[in-house]
């Protein structure tokens, strides 16, 4: 079954240092890759994506992702970590391989330290 | 608030007794999604409707499980005889047309679900 891997179901970094959370994919066919972000007691936000072209996206409150077919990953990062960024990330897929439905990671809860 | 929204946002039940939650998508979104998401997962796909039609259901979704969207508009999940292993948070969320294949999607507070 196509799945998608989230490496690490905790990460704990230091305000202002990097985020890095980590996904890779199995696909024979590259799929549309995203990133949500979920706030406690909230729903799930879309925070980027990538579906064609520059394999390098930007999405919102600083966080970006490199597409790397080579790899299978699509690893969420943001320079400097904020304490509003403590959250829990999902990566999900979707495409043919997928049934064209969202699939998605176990999640990565992100804690950020003062 | 024009977010997808989902009613009840909490519901403690007995073993046994049938549950339904309701989820009003945005407005011009022609596919609705539910997902069930449970402590320490990722959600997971159970079914979802383009405009009144369902399109896929889920291994997940056991005949206990039965999903509507009479009008094409908002929608129902019910659960009858509910098992504690039915706890868990249901997810709706709807996407525009177009975008529904691309995988993006809106996604309401969801339904938390305790089965004693």
């Amino acid at each position: 079954a196509q799945s998608v891997t989230q490496l690490g179901s905790h990460v704990s970094v230091s305000e202002g240092a990097l985020v890095l959370l980590r996904c890779n994919y199995s696909s024979s066919v590259p799929p549309y890759l995203f990133w949500y972000v979920q706030y406690p007691n909230q729903g799930l936000q879309l925070l980027l994506k990538y579906t064609t072209g520059a394999t390098l996206v930007k999405g919102i409150n600083g966080f970006e992702a490199e597409f790397k077919k080579s790899e299978t990953s699509f690893h969420l990062t943001k320079p400097s970590a904020h304490m509003s960024d403590a959250a829990e990330y999902f990566c999900a897929v979707s495409g043919l391989e997928y049934g064209n439905k969202l699939v998605f990671g176990a999640g990565t809860i992100l804690r950020v330290k003062s | 608030d024009t977010g997808v929204s989902q009613d009840p946002r909490h519901k403690i039940t007995k073993r046994g007794q049938n549950v339904t939650f309701r989820c009003d998508p945005i407005s011009e979104h022609n596919r609705l999604y539910w997902y069930r998401q449970t402590l320490g997962q990722g959600p997971e796909f159970l079914t979802y409707f383009q405009n009144e039609a369902q399109l896929e259901k889920s291994r997940l979704l056991s005949d206990r499980f039965s999903a509507e969207r009479p009008k094409g508009s908002f929608s129902t999940l019910e659960i009858q005889r509910t098992e504690q292993g039915d706890s868990a948070m249901y997810l709706c969320a709807s996407s525009h047309p177009g975008q529904g294949d691309t995988g993006e999607l809106f996604f309401g507070e969801g339904s938390r679900l305790t089965v004693l």
